[in-house]
């Protein structure tokens, strides 16, 4: 495709409900980031993936979420027991050093 | 670790006015600075950008110049339009990975 592609847009969950947001990048670049934007405040780092490894999940707030990109292009970020804290926009961010970076436009997630 | 501060908003101006939205940051070593814009509804956007010191990123009739000796990137423009109300966030990056740390924004609104 020609950006990068985040479903679903919006999300509404039940607190303790698990939720999976999917990235789609753009084709053939390598490197690939999530953040988290909370109301009010800048775009947060949560993970960045090399290929399929996860080069660096320093950014993950704790261990109910996880991020897997099996096969180096599609990425799923997964939260488990979801809790009202967690309602935020989760941004995919993709490209290369010579082509430049795409944030998605998101997934809202709402956990009420 | 590396932070960006910049002004808290709205700014509210009318059209043609000029514009400046501060921004400072630290960070250790030498790292890259962008401003990135976030209009109602859409997804973020790279607005500019500068990679070392005394370099001035422009477009769209915005610029900001790279001040390593006062640790800034402050937002210009000379002419504002109504189509400029955003949200303007400053970043930057200092991994070898392009991870971003952002600022918590800067609303911006012109009246006609």
């Amino acid at each position: 495709g020609a950006g990068v592609s985040q479903t679903p847009s919006n999300k509404v969950t039940e607190k303790g409900k698990y939720v999976e947001l999917r990235c789609d990048p753009i084709s053939g670049h390598t490197a690939l980031y999530w953040y988290r934007q909370s109301l009010g405040q800048g775009p947060e780092f949560l993970i960045y993936f090399q290929g399929t490894g996860a080069a660096d999940d320093s950014g993950l707030p704790n261990d109910r979420f996880f991020a897997v990109r099996p096969e180096g292009s599609v990425s799923t970020l997964k939260i488990q027991r979801t809790e009202r804290g967690d309602s935020a926009v989760y941004l995919c961010y993709q490209g290369a050093e010579n082509y430049g970076y795409t944030f998605g436009s998101g997934t809202r997630l709402t956990v009420v | 670790g590396d932070s960006v501060t910049q002004m808290e908003g709205p700014v509210t101006l009318s059209e043609e006015a000029c514009l400046t939205i501060n921004c400072t940051y630290t960070a250790t070593g030498y790292p890259s600075l962008f401003w990135y814009v976030q209009y109602p509804g859409e997804g973020l956007q790279l607005l500019l950008k500068a990679t070392k010191a005394d370099d001035k990123g422009s477009n769209k009739g915005f610029e900001a110049t790279y001040r390593k000796e006062t640790t800034s990137f402050h937002l210009e423009k000379g002419s504002v339009q109504v189509s400029d109300s955003a949200v303007y966030f400053c970043a930057l990056s200092n991994s070898g990975y392009s991870t971003l740390t952002f600022g918590k924004g800067t609303m911006l609104l012109v009246s006609p």
